[in-house]
């Protein structure tokens, strides 16, 4: 799979204020998203995924929405915290069943400010 | 649940020298394991994809001869780096699709390994 990553674009919040990430994806033909955070110097650490009939899921403290008509997706955080402070990334899944390797968008650094 | 790791967590090593790198899935058996690399503030890319018990696939500009991938088992699979350069030196993120899952389409990402070739 390809990513274009050159790039980080910043998102700063303030700690207690919601967050909102955004991420568009390029193949109407993916099915799965997932999104990830990362923090300096680990792997990425799995949040919350959707599939593509769904258009929005809640977890802990998460919201993910998809929208497939713009190929658009989010990650809401709620009340950040200082410990939210990471890069995310949106990856889509795409291939067939067997291979379903994941593309991963190009991420976003998230810093919240105490 | 669905760990991963990998190990060693970082090493340096000589150019021209080969580097094994392990990916283990702890808790669960791993039909596909995936091999990512990172370079500094950006994304990952995919390399290859190892399914047990068969050869790798790799991704366009990926050099098979070059990273060499085996998938022994269900549980691990081992990425060489062999005769590496310093524009090798990158961070190596490991990630396995657990089988017989809920979410049989998430893959766990192992730690990653830092690699510096000097």
């Amino acid at each position: 799979g390809e990513s274009v990553g050159l790039h980080l674009p910043t998102l700063s919040v303030q700690e207690g204020d919601n967050s909102i990430i955004n991420c568009a994806y390029s193949n109407s033909a993916s099915d799965y998203f997932i999104w990830y955070k990362q923090e300096s110097g680990k792997g990425p650490q799995f949040i919350i995924d959707i599939r593509s009939n769904m258009d929005k899921r809640q977890g802990q403290r998460v919201t993910v929405l998809l929208n497939k008509t713009v190929k658009h997706l989010s990650l809401q955080i709620a009340a950040t915290q200082p410990g939210d402070s990471a890069v995310y990334f949106c990856a889509e899944n795409i291939g067939d069943t067997g291979r379903r390797a994941l593309t991963f968008g190009s991420g976003t650094r998230l810093q919240v400010q105490p | 649940g669905a760990v991963v790791s990998q190990h060693p967590s970082r090493v340096i090593c000589k150019s021209g020298t080969s580097v094994k790198i392990e990916c283990r899935s702890l808790d669960f058996q791993a039909t596909t394991m995936f091999w990512y690399r990172q370079f500094p503030k950006q994304s990952l890319m995919l390399m290859a994809t190892s399914n047990e018990g068969s050869k790798a696939t790799y991704e366009q500009g990926v050099e098979k001869d070059k990273f060499l991938i085996n998938h022994a088992s269900l549980t691990l699979s081992t990425l060489t780096v062999t005769s590496a350069h310093p524009e090798d030196s990158s961070f190596y993120i490991c990630s396995a699709r657990a089988r017989d899952r809920g979410h049989s389409d998430t893959q766990y990402f192992g730690p990653g390994t830092r690699l510096t070739v000097l």
